[in-house]
């Protein structure tokens, strides 16, 4: 079954370093992939995606990469503020009608 | 201006009772989604609506039932609620663009405690 792993562990990183996040993918081959950011008591929201066909794809301190071959993406936040923490979710499209398969979500806490 | 809103924020019931969540989007969206996130954060589907039909039917208990009037709401009916089904739901909408990308915006999320 198709399946997405993301680091369960909270990630802490020092202010102004960049944050990485990974996702992987396993038993699928998704047409694209979104990166969404979720706060607490609130709804996901949209932060990124990106296409089978690209490397990557950038939006101010975000950077999203995506290797097919690895079944991976990363996730990095260049000059980390501490208004970054948040739970960041991967989010591959499935195979069947657009639906997209969710992981767990890493939390990062960005220390002043 | 909220574009996907959800109401009640809040429920907090006893077992057995049945209760309603609703939600509305103003975004203009075809599809409409109902999802679970349990202590563990994993976002489950649970129904997904395409201009009021049922399109995604995940294993849900069918003590749960979708009802979309029309394109711009969907709601969600739990029959005989159970301690298991505490967890925070959220709606979400999306319109799959020419490329087939769909992005989804959700709402803040109804946190639904059974006791």
């Amino acid at each position: 079954s198709q399946k997405i792993e993301q680091n369960s562990e909270a990630l802490n990183i020092q202010e102004g370093k960049t944050a990485t996040l990974t996702c992987n993918y396993t038993n699928y081959s998704p047409a694209y992939l979104q990166w969404y950011r979720q706060d607490p008591g609130r709804g996901p929201v949209f932060l990124l995606l990106i296409r089978e066909n690209e490397k990557e794809k950038r939006k101010e301190r975000l950077k999203v990469t995506f290797d097919t071959t690895l079944k991976q993406s990363l996730f990095h936040i260049t000059a980390s503020q501490p208004a970054d923490s948040a739970t960041y979710l991967c989010a591959p499209r499935g195979n069947s009608n657009y639906q997209l398969i969710w992981g767990a979500g890493t939390k990062l806490i960005i220390k002043p | 201006d909220t574009a996907v809103s959800q109401t009640p924020k809040y429920l907090v019931t006893q077992m057995g009772n049945d209760k309603s969540i609703k939600c509305e989007q103003n975004l203009g969206h075809d599809t409409m989604y109902w999802y679970k996130q349990d202590s563990k954060k994993f976002l489950k589907i649970m129904f997904s609506y395409n201009n009021k039909e049922l399109i995604i039917n995940e294993t849900v208990p069918n003590r749960f039932s979708p009802k979309s009037p029309d394109k711009a709401h969907l709601n969600l009916h739990i029959n005989s609620l159970e301690l298991g089904d505490s967890a925070v739901y959220f709606c979400a909408s999306s319109q799959v663009g020419t490329g087939g990308e769909e992005t989804q915006y959700f709402g803040p999320g109804t946190r639904l405690l059974v006791l």
